[in-house]
């Protein structure tokens, strides 16, 4: 049981480039997130999913789009990267149904990307 | 939306000492309530939470105490070890489906010194 992982770890890009961030989760998780991470300002949510073919925008979702067609993957993608998008980014899933720990959010390990 | 602000930034305390981080909340229909610790280059994980028909959780040395009409919440980790040395994150959230998503605080940088 891997929980939630994240490919890359790292990334660097080139300004206009583009690129996706994949995190998959083998919880059987409904609900699936993604965050960026920037010093001083916390876990900011920037897109996120409550069940297969569904997303909704988040705190920050400007330069960024995602999907959701299997249920265990859910996929960042940047069309045209720009230098404030140098963060770190999470994902995160969790129950979303009737449980024990249906708010509960299991985070990955995260991606460092750089846009130079 | 939600807004949640979290104090202090940091927060220095000598090991055996206790530690308390404070979060206020603005949406009062939040009903949950988790504490986040994150260490150094890893991923955040919860050590906590809450939820709004409680007042106070306790886990061995962790505690958070809610205050509803007041709006905040509080982390209380009593005889510190340099082992709890991390950024604590507070969050709020309204429930499930598209309310379930949380807002973070800005994150408080404990450090417990020897």
């Amino acid at each position: 049981n891997a929980g939630v992982t994240q490919t890359p770890k790292f990334r660097v890009l080139k300004t206009g480039q583009s690129m996706t961030l994949l995190c998959a989760q083998d919880m059987n998780h409904e609900y699936m997130y993604w965050y960026r991470q920037d010093p001083g300002m916390g876990l900011r949510l920037i897109h996120y999913s409550v069940g297969e073919g569904t997303t909704a925008k988040g705190e920050v979702p400007d330069g960024y789009n995602v999907s959701r067609l299997k249920k265990q993957n859910f996929l960042l993608g940047l069309e045209s990267a720009a230098p404030s998008q140098t963060s770190v980014y999470f994902c995160a899933s969790s129950y979303g149904l009737a449980g024990t720990k249906i708010d509960t959010q299991y985070f990955g390990p995260g991606t460092r990307l750089t846009v130079l | 939306g939600e807004n949640v602000e979290q104090h202090p930034s940091t927060l220095s305390v000598q090991e055996g000492d206790s530690a308390v981080i404070k979060c206020t909340y603005s949406d009062s229909a939040s009903n949950y309530f988790p504490w986040y610790k994150q260490e150094l280059g890893k991923r955040p994980q919860l050590i906590i939470d809450i939820r709004s028909n409680v007042g106070e959780k306790k886990d061995q040395r962790i505690a958070v105490t809610l205050n509803k009409t007041a709006k905040h919440f509080s982390l209380h980790i009593t005889e510190t070890q340099p082992e709890d040395s991390a950024v604590y994150f507070c969050a709020a959230s309204r429930g499930t489906g598209t309310a379930s998503k949380l807002t973070f605080g800005t994150g408080t940088r404990l450090q417990v010194t020897l």
